[in-house]
């Protein structure tokens, strides 16, 4: 079983704020990196680090961390935001690595 | 351009050995690791393991530790993951990525490769 935990599902307005969170013990000493999938495709990463986003990925991405919980938050959705959203990061014994357990986000 | 090129979708017996592959290109294959990372029909993804292709180091998951075999050929770029007795719950896409680790706390896969479909069947 993943030690990231994610809500299953989250729905979002289109251009309307959304939340993802990752829960864990490992996320209070290691950053999380966080992961796209749509149907059909491999995942695409869109925020690594603090709050780094790759070439390509839209500025209304971004990423936080307090304590256990990493954040993805995704400003002003839009209807190419709707997709599979993956957390990752160390275990909690710090020596492998996770992914959480999913999210999925409908833009509404 | 980074790319990560793997090979095609297998369809094996149950019992049978495989070897798929996964060719980096655009980047030094050497100084990166490679991870692979599974995903079962309508589940989320599973890392695997990585490997190091500069020296071999490996490092797999305690899920997969003795189930699959984690390799690199770097004289052709190349990082492979392998079955010796394939196993219906073997059935699954499977990507490789482009691992990076920094001190600070910092890992992410970037870029992926496009998958392998593995499906185990009699």
């Amino acid at each position: 079983s993943s030690e990231l935990t994610q809500d299953p599902a989250v729905s979002v307005a289109l251009g309307q704020t959304v939340r993802i969170t990752c829960q864990g013990d490992s996320l209070r000493s290691y950053y999380a990196s966080w992961y796209q999938q749509k149907p059909g495709q491999a995942p695409v990463l869109v925020i690594y680090g603090k709050n780094n986003r790759p070439s390509g990925i839209p500025d209304r991405f971004s990423g936080s961390s307090s304590g256990n919980t990493a954040s993805l938050t995704i400003t002003g959705a839009q209807a190419e935001d709707e997709a599979d959203y993956y957390c990752n990061s160390r275990d909690s014994s710090g020596n492998d690595y996770v992914f959480g357990t999913g999210t999925k986000v409908t833009v509404l | 351009e980074v790319q990560l090129v793997q090979s095609g979708a297998e369809v094996k017996k149950p019992g049978e050995s495989l070897k798929i592959s996964c060719k980096g290109s655009g980047y030094s294959f050497t100084s990166y690791w490679i991870g692979w990372v599974r995903q079962m029909p309508g589940k989320g993804l599973e890392w695997m393991g990585i490997i190091y292709p500069g020296d071999s180091d490996t490092r797999y998951s305690p899920s997969f530790q003795g189930q699959v075999t984690i390799s690199a050929d770097k004289s052709i770029s190349t990082a492979y993951l392998q079955w010796s007795s394939l196993k219906a719950s073997d059935t699954a896409m499977y990507y490789c990525a482009r691992h990076f680790v920094k001190s600070g706390g910092e890992n992410w896969f970037d870029p992926w490769g496009q998958g392998t479909l593995v499906t185990v069947s009699s």
